[in-house]
């Protein structure tokens, strides 16, 4: 059975650091990997998917890589802001998708 | 444009009474899914459905049922309303194909007493 981890659970960070939150999951049969973003109250915005012939992803300030032999993938935020404050979730679609529980983001001004 | 719209925004049962949620898309997606978000659990697969008239178990199905009669449409009904059964309810959909991403509605907040 697919589990999805992500680590830290929560992280906070000033303004300005570039950060990198954390995903690994057990089975590298993969389709592909998703990254979301959910706000308090809403629900998940796709930031980045990498398909599971990629090794990354970049949209603006976001970086996610991934690496299948390993099971891991990482998701780079560049010159975090304030508005970066969010919970983190990634998926993987063995089948259908499986969720990581989240990184909690806080960009402190 | 609306994408994934979640009816109703909040709920309050008692128990062992029924209700329908409704997800409507209007992205012609022929996947939909129900997912149910509960604190320090993260998100679990109810039903989901790959096309009109297609439905199947996700993680968590008991007390739950489905229908999707429509391409646009999945409904998620509690036929008994339990407490166990207070949660976030998201219901998502996406294209056919490994690249396509997942669109979530934003959720309907129900609470059983």
């Amino acid at each position: 059975k697919q589990e999805v981890t992500q680590i830290p659970a929560a992280l906070s960070v000033p303004e300005g650091e570039n950060l990198v939150l954390n995903c690994s999951f057990t089975d590298s049969a993969i389709y592909n990997l998703q990254w979301f973003r959910q706000d308090p109250g809403k629900g998940l915005t796709s930031l980045l998917l990498i398909q599971s012939s990629q090794r990354e992803q970049t949209s603006g300030r976001l970086n996610a890589s991934l690496d299948k032999s390993s099971g891991r993938s990482t998701l780079y935020i560049a010159a975090s802001q304030p508005g970066d404050s969010a919970t983190y979730l990634c998926a993987v679609s063995s089948t259908p998708l499986v969720f990581g529980k989240g990184t909690r983001l806080s960009v402190i001004a | 444009n609306a994408g994934v719209t979640q009816t109703p925004k909040f709920r309050v049962l008692k128990t062992g009474q029924s209700m329908t949620l409704l997800c409507a898309q209007d992205m012609n997606h022929e996947y939909m899914y129900w997912y149910r978000q509960d604190p320090g659990m993260g998100l679990r697969l109810i039903h989901y459905s790959v096309g009109e008239g297609t439905t199947a178990k996700g993680e968590v199905p008991d007390g739950y049922n489905v229908s999707r009669l429509k391409k646009q449409n999945f409904l998620l009904g509690l036929e008994s309303a339990a407490p166990s059964q207070t949660s976030v309810y998201f219901c998502a959909s996406r294209f056919l194909g490994s690249g396509s991403p997942l669109h979530f509605g934003n959720g309907t907040r129900l609470t059983v007493t």
